[in-house]
C-alpha cells in the first residue's frame, strides 16, 4: 500500500462547478500537507500549505485536513478553464531526519470545460 | 524573480554516456532536492541536501550522484545512464530552519528536465 493515495482521474467538470480533490494517507506522523498544481510541461507550483488539521482558504481554493480520518481535500469554487491541470497532494512529517522529505500522491488530472 | 533553474530542459542520449543536469536557485535556500516523475508513480525523491556539503539519499538513489559545493547549485549526475532512467526530473529548493524539530517550508520546483536514454 502506498503511503499516499490519490485518484488519478481524469476529472472533467463544466466551468463554474465546484471541484473536490482528495488524498488519503497511512502515515500518522504526517503533519504538513500541501497541494501543488502542475500545468503541462511545467514544474509543480505550490497552491496551499497547511499544518495539522483544519481548513485554510485562499481565494477560490479551500484546503481541508482531517487527521482522524487521514484524509485531505482541496476544493475549487467557480472553476475556470485555466484551472485545468494536474493537482498533486504532498505531505511530510515533523521531526524526521529529513524534514524536507515530501511524499506525493500520483496527481489528479482536472479538465474544466467552457 | 525567485526561481529554480534547470538545464538542459530536454536531452536525448545513449546508454553509458555520462551526463549532468544542473540546478540553480536564487533564493538562498538551504534545502535542495531532486525528484523524478513517472506515469503512475508520481514524484519520487532521488537525493536531497540540507546544506553545503551535506547530501543524503531519497527513495530512489540508485544510479545517481549529487554534489553540493555551493549553496545555490545542486547538480544531478548520471555516471552511466540506462534506459530505466528515462524520466522527467525536477529540482526543488526550500528554506530550512536547520533544526530537526523545526518547521517544514514548502518546496519550489524548477520546470523540469526530460531525459531520454536510448
Amino acid at each position: 500500500q502506498k503511503e499516499v493515495e490519490q485518484d488519478p482521474g481524469p476529472l472533467s467538470v463544466p466551468e463554474g462547478a465546484i471541484v473536490s480533490l482528495n488524498c488519503t494517507y497511512s502515515n500518522s506522523a504526517f503533519q504538513y500537507f500541501m497541494w501543488y498544481r502542475q500545468y503541462s510541461r511545467k514544474g509543480p507550483e505550490l497552491l496551499m500549505y497547511t499544518y495539522s488539521s483544519g481548513n485554510k482558504e485562499d481565494g477560490r481554493f479551500t484546503a481541508q485536513v482531517d487527521k482522524s480520518s487521514k484524509y485531505i481535500s482541496l476544493f475549487i469554487r467557480d472553476s475556470q478553464p485555466s484551472d485545468s491541470a494536474t493537482y498533486l497532494c504532498a505531505m511530510s512529517a515533523r521531526g524526521s531526519s529529513n524534514t524536507g522529505k515530501l511524499i506525493f500522491g500520483q496527481g489528479t488530472t482536472l479538465q474544466v470545460k467552457p | 524573480e525567485a526561481q529554480v533553474t534547470q538545464n538542459p530542459r530536454y536531452l536525448i542520449t545513449v546508454t553509458g554516456k555520462k551526463l549532468t543536469v544542473t540546478c540553480s536557485q536564487n533564493m538562498n535556500h538551504e534545502y535542495m532536492s531532486w525528484y523524478r516523475q513517472d506515469p503512475g508513480l508520481g514524484l519520487r525523491q532521488i537525493y536531497y541536501s540540507m546544506n553545503v556539503e551535506v547530501t543524503d539519499k531519497g527513495d530512489v538513489p540508485e544510479g545517481y550522484k549529487v554534489s553540493r559545493k555551493e549553496k545555490r547549485n545542486f547538480p544531478l549526475i548520471l555516471e552511466s545512464p540506462s534506459p530505466n532512467q528515462t524520466s522527467l526530473y525536477f529540482c526543488a529548493s526550500s528554506s530550512w530552519t536547520g533544526r530537526v524539530s523545526g518547521s517544514n517550508q514548502p518546496q519550489h520546483f524548477g520546470d523540469g528536465t526530460r531525459l531520454s536514454i536510448l
